[in-house]
């Protein structure tokens, strides 16, 4: 059971606009930044939002997060086949001495 | 562009302990948390702890408190990360990951290592 909640899956067709939300807590999304990892198969996690809405260097303007609450969402518009991967959100947890907390992640499929 | 290279997939028999590196090159190294998160098969994401190499104390996840051991040698640029009293359900692969500002294990994980896979069987 993860402590911050994803839907499992989630599709669309090409070009396309999906979200994928995550919910959480006051000591973890509602006290601290959601960062968002893209996950492709066969390979480890990346960072693709950092800071509720930054975009790192070489991640395309079409993934965009935000952030209200104890809530996020990510945002991914003219959807690409390349898209297809695992997408996991995260946020630091300040409960006892402190955690990072993930999503159970959601599986984007490209129809 | 600093990259971490882990250390090779390995067998473990179930009460045994495995120990993984991550070595770091190419950037700075003493300044930035370094991250352990496992993947079970098929699962998702589960932060096991990190430390600021500088400061050298590591903070533990609670499931872990008693099991995991993370140090940092400043020397060798190199972190390891030591599990202890395995079972079946530790199967998992193994990343190490750098945190994405100096001095805080609590902003973003990135880069990530390429994963080190356990395999505990009897």
């Amino acid at each position: 059971q993860s402590v911050l909640t994803q839907p499992p899956s989630a599709s669309g067709t090409p070009g396309q606009r999906v979200t994928i939300s995550c919910s959480g807590s006051s000591s973890n999304i509602g006290s601290n930044p959601v960062n968002w990892y893209q996950q492709l198969p066969g390979t480890a996690p990346k960072v693709l939002i950092y800071a509720n809405d930054v975009r790192p260097s070489g991640v395309p303007d079409r993934f965009s997060g935000s952030k209200s609450g104890t809530a996020a969402s990510l945002a991914i518009s003219g959807l690409q086949s390349e898209d297809e991967a695992h997408y996991y959100c995260s946020a630091w947890d300040d409960s006892l001495t402190g955690s990072w907390v993930f999503g159970g992640g959601t599986k984007l499929t490209v129809l | 562009q600093v990259q971490l290279v882990q250390s090779g997939a390995e067998v473990k028999k179930p009460g045994s302990s495995v120990k993984v590196s991550c070595k770091a090159s190419g950037g700075v190294f003493s300044s930035y948390a370094i991250n352990w998160v496992r993947q079970a098969p098929g699962l998702g994401l589960e932060w096991m702890g990190g430390v600021i190499p500088f400061f050298g104390t590591a903070n533990y996840a609670q499931k872990f408190q008693d099991r995991v051991t993370i140090t940092a040698d400043t020397s060798t640029n190199t972190v390891y990360m030591e599990l202890s009293s395995l079972r079946s359900d530790d199967t998992a692969l193994y990343y190490c990951g750098r945190g994405g500002l100096p001095a805080a294990l609590n902003n973003w994980i990135d880069p990530w290592g390429q994963g080190t896979l356990v395999t505990v069987s009897s």
